[in-house]
């Protein structure tokens, strides 16, 4: 079955640490973008990348970091500098412009 | 900065009701629109992409419409069932070009069917 796969389901991050959330898809998407949804809140982007090797920061870069070695993969690293990491986490992907966007089943990060 | 608004933010309805929920965007240079479900806990699906260029889309008991020019999109769902109860989001893509998929989206409404 073609799809996004997001994993682990959860995390517990402790204070100071880094953690990686991975996706992968294999739908053959060029695109592929990270999202952070709070409770109450629409979800806002954090990174996009549109080609290997390439990514761009969204409107809350800040405290993440990302890297596109392959088409299928975009890890997102949430890092110590992310002071208020808590969130569910959404990867996303589409196939190019004026396109459905699909997402995977989410992480819920939590920070203990 | 473009902004999206969805009411109401909640909506409790009998089974078999049809009902209607609105998004509102403040920049009307969309590139398209798109309506989404997600379950409590779980990833989006996408329901419905609305191209600029069209006004309405379909698919089974679901009609999303379109006016670019008031800023508007409506998602109207037919005989309302309990497998229905889920949030519902609205996202447009005002991009496009070589920046396509930055999805801006709204809070959502939280629909509840009740048998």
């Amino acid at each position: 079955d073609g799809g996004i796969t997001q994993s682990p389901k959860y995390l517990f991050r402790k204070e100071g640490q880094n953690v990686t959330l991975s996706c992968e898809q294999n739908l053959n998407h060029d695109a592929m973008y990270w999202y952070r949804q709070d409770p109450g809140q629409g979800l806002r982007l954090i990174y996009y990348s549109q080609i290997v090797n390439d990514f761009q920061k969204g409107d809350i870069a800040e405290g993440y970091s990302v890297s596109r070695e392959k088409k299928e993969s975009f890890p997102l690293t949430v890092t110590s500098a992310q002071k208020n990491p808590t969130a569910f986490y959404l990867c996303a992907s589409m196939t190019g412009g004026d396109t459905e966007a699909f997402f995977g089943q989410g992480t819920r990060l939590t920070v203990v | 900065k473009q902004e999206v608004t969805q009411i109401p933010a909640a909506l409790s309805v009998p089974e078999g009701e049809n009902l209607v929920l609105n998004c509102s965007f403040t920049d009307s240079a969309i590139y398209n629109l798109q309506w989404f479900r997600q379950d409590p806990g779980k990833g989006l699906t996408s329901l419905l992409l609305i191209q600029s260029s069209q006004r309405e889309q379909t698919s089974g008991r679901l009609n999303a419409s379109l006016d670019k020019s008031s800023g508007r999109s409506t998602l109207y769902i037919a005989a309302s069932q309990p497998g229905d109860s889920a949030t519902y989001l609205c996202a447009v893509d005002d991009a496009g070009g070589t920046s396509y998929g930055k999805l801006t989206f709204g809070q959502g409404t939280i629909l509840t069917v009740h048998p």
